[in-house]
């Protein structure tokens, strides 16, 4: 089982800030990593695979990077529909694994 | 435009099973070209992957629910179902139906989503 962790539990950010998630894998997972956004209400948004591709209109404030083990998701200049709880997503092998969540919310 | 919609009971007893379809319009289930899933969320926990079907009927589980799931696919219908067996309370969650799509460069996981259904594992 690979294990994902996320990190800060909890981040706050004021608007036009920049925001910098962190998820880390218990093993390499080659760029087969995801992020994902989640609101109350909403079906969870796939934004970044492959570690670093926009999803389909997806802003260009929102960027991946990394590989291997360590993997970051940032948000350049905070708007107010992003504050949201973000997921970070292995698929590697089809032992798909989520992390356990980084809630963005504000200062 | 593509829709997924999950559907089935919202509250199971404990020890049954829970049942549910996934009603895909948009694009079909028999495509070569994706994977179709289920992923859950308990309530005030984070995603949790269950499993993924292939239209050949290969499928593939989170090996801590393994024993207990079920993912099937119907063309004819354009559906997909989940059966969890000897369901708990904490089995009680949202639960979500998702496409994957399948490119030449590899795997879009998860791409599109169903809105989500609560079920309810309670006496």
């Amino acid at each position: 089982e690979i294990v994902m962790t996320q990190s800060p539990a909890t981040l706050s950010v004021s608007p036009g800030e920049r925001a910098t998630l962190s998820c880390r894998a218990g093993q390499s997972l080659s760029s087969n990593l995801a992020w994902y956004q989640r609101k109350p209400g909403q079906a969870p948004r796939l934004l970044i695979y492959g570690a670093s591709t926009r999803a389909t209109g997806i802003p260009a404030r929102f960027s991946g990077s990394g590989s291997g083990t360590e993997f970051t998701l940032t948000i350049s200049s905070l708007q107010s529909e992003d504050f949201a709880v973000y997921y970070c997503l292995h698929y590697n092998d089809w032992l798909w694994a989520f992390g356990q969540g980084t809630r963005v919310e504000i200062k | 435009q593509l829709q997924l919609q999950e559907s089935g009971p919202g509250l199971v007893k404990p020890s049954e099973t829970l049942s549910l379809t996934c009603t895909v319009s948009g694009d079909p289930v028999s495509s070569t070209s994706y994977y179709w899933g289920w992923i859950r969320q308990p309530p005030g926990k984070g995603l949790e992957w269950i499993g993924t079907i292939y239209v050949s009927g290969s499928t593939y589980h989170n090996p801590s629910l393994k024993s207990r799931v079920t993912i099937s696919v119907d063309t004819s219908k354009n559906q997909f179902s989940l059966k969890l067996t000897s369901v708990t309370a904490a089995d009680t969650a949202v639960y979500f139906c998702a496409r994957t799509d399948i490119t030449i460069f590899g795997v879009v996981p998860l791409d599109f989503w169903g809105q989500g259904t609560l079920v309810t594992v309670s006496s």
